[in-house]
């Protein structure tokens, strides 16, 4: 099956700095990486994810890239804000399976 | 987009005694649904997937005894915690497959204390 690593386990900036959370996959079939947000108590939230046809994506501040050679995705966020502190975790799978979800990130943006 | 409602928020109950969740899609039909535990500061391990009309598939090491899956109709799955113990506080939280077939929608989840 598919074995997710997401590193680091925490990390922290100062607010403006950028933050940059990376995972390795290792199945070659998943074709669909989404990252989600979740802060204490509270659902996991999609905030971008990317397919295997793509590269990069951004939206906004934040921007996923890609390389299904090395098998290996990155969430970037630029001029962190404070309320991006949360937990982050990664996520790879094919159509219709089940996600394996990375052990997750803690960010922590110091004001 | 897909929305999934999940109760209750918390619960919080004696030794001993069972525990019903309740996962519902509100605005498509999921003839799948999986049910995720979660501990503090770790990430979401699957406890079980849910088919509609038939029975949940359940992950290594989870007992299917303990944590009856009900998946009735297309729109609601049930997680019943029976004979729960302080062990089994956690947080649990459902998710469906949306209209997409690629993306997962959480439903808000269930804080349990058992006391």
């Amino acid at each position: 099956g598919e074995n997710v690593e997401q590193h680091p386990s925490t990390l922290s900036v100062q607010e403006g700095d950028s933050a940059v959370i990376k995972c390795t996959y290792s199945d070659s079939a998943s074709n669909y990486f989404p990252w989600y947000k979740q802060e204490l108590g509270k659902r996991p939230q999609l905030i971008i994810d990317i397919r295997s046809n793509v590269g990069e994506k951004k939206d906004q501040r934040i921007a996923v890239t890609l390389n299904k050679t090395a098998k290996h995705f990155s969430l970037h966020i630029t001029e962190t804000q404070p309320e991006d502190s949360a937990v982050y975790f990664c996520a790879a799978s094919r159509r219709s399976y089940i996600p394996t979800f990375g052990r997750g990130t803690s960010l922590i943006v110091h004001p | 987009g897909a929305v999934v409602s999940q109760h209750p928020s918390w619960v919080i109950c004696k030794s001993g005694t069972s525990v019903k969740i309740e996962c519902r899609s509100l605005d498509f039909q999921a003839t799948t649904m999986f049910w995720y535990r979660q501990f503090p500061k770790q990430s979401l391990m699957l406890m079980a997937t849910s088919n509609e009309g038939s029975k949940a598939t359940y992950e290594q090491g989870v007992e299917k005894d303990k944590f009856l899956i009900n998946h009735a109709s297309l729109t609601l799955s049930t997680l019943t915690v029976t004979s729960a113990h302080p062990e089994d506080s956690s947080f649990y939280i459902c998710s469906a497959r949306d209209l997409t077939d690629y993306g997962y929608t959480f439903g808000s989840g269930t804080r349990l204390t058992v006391v």
